[in-house]
């Protein structure tokens, strides 16, 4: 079984609907991050949480909300989906010692 | 800022030796990283190299840090078919932020 799950993997919806998308994780991480990766652009961070109680704004959280449920789970929302958040959406953990980050598979995500 | 700066593609022979290079600029960076993405998949991290080490070294990868020059690459020994794919360059910042470069492209010529 992976140890970073994203659910959906691929998601098409319309400009003005909220989405979320959820991450599940089994390392037993307290770090875990949202990103976005479009074409010729890198992976740009949109938000990160280091345990349950903490939530921090990456580079691109505008039109974006977090929820860190369990330190297992962390879900990115979306609350009024617009075009250009159209993009391939990554979760990833990392250990509190730091050295090790693991991504999930990616959420396709396109807003018509 | 911060930035971390990466070639956008790179083409070798199978069976040459690659070298993507990386340059950043946050000298308190703690840890750099290579990912390896293939087509249609996610992130698989392939190394990662402590600051205060100079070379680090795993069967076919090699990954050469100079902190003064803030530079770091990455060799890959015996280039195979398999190993086309975009390759990611990351560092851990002091505020324990990752941050990526754009990627560089890996094509590899018969």
């Amino acid at each position: 079984d992976a140890d970073v799950t994203q659910t959906p993997r691929n998601r098409i919806t319309k400009t003005g609907k909220r989405i979320m998308l959820e991450c599940s994780q089994t390392k037993g991480h307290d770090r875990m991050y949202w990103y976005r990766q479009d074409p010729g652009l890198g992976l740009r961070l949109i938000y990160y949480s280091f345990d349950v109680k903490d939530i921090n704004k990456g580079e691109i959280s505008d039109g974006y909300s977090v929820s860190r449920q369990a330190q297992a789970k962390f879900s990115l929302s979306l609350e009024s989906a617009i075009p250009n958040q159209t993009a391939l959406y990554f979760c990833a953990t990392s250990g509190a010692l730091g050295g090790e980050q693991y991504f999930g598979p990616g959420t396709r995500l396109t807003v018509t | 800022g911060e930035d971390v700066e990466q070639s956008l593609f790179l083409s070798v022979r199978e069976g040459d030796s690659s070298v993507i290079n990386c340059t950043y600029t946050d000298s308190s960076s703690t840890y750099l990283y290579w990912y390896k993405q293939e087509p249609g998949a996610g992130l698989q991290l392939l190394t990662y190299i402590f600051s205060n080490m100079d070379m680090k070294q795993d069967q076919r990868l090699t990954v050469l840090l100079n902190k003064k020059d803030k530079h770091l690459s990455l060799r890959i020994a015996d280039t195979q078919t398999g190993d086309s794919a975009i390759y990611f360059c990351a560092e851990r910042n002091r505020d324990d932020k990752i941050i990526f470069g754009k990627g560089t492209r890996l094509h590899i010529l018969p």
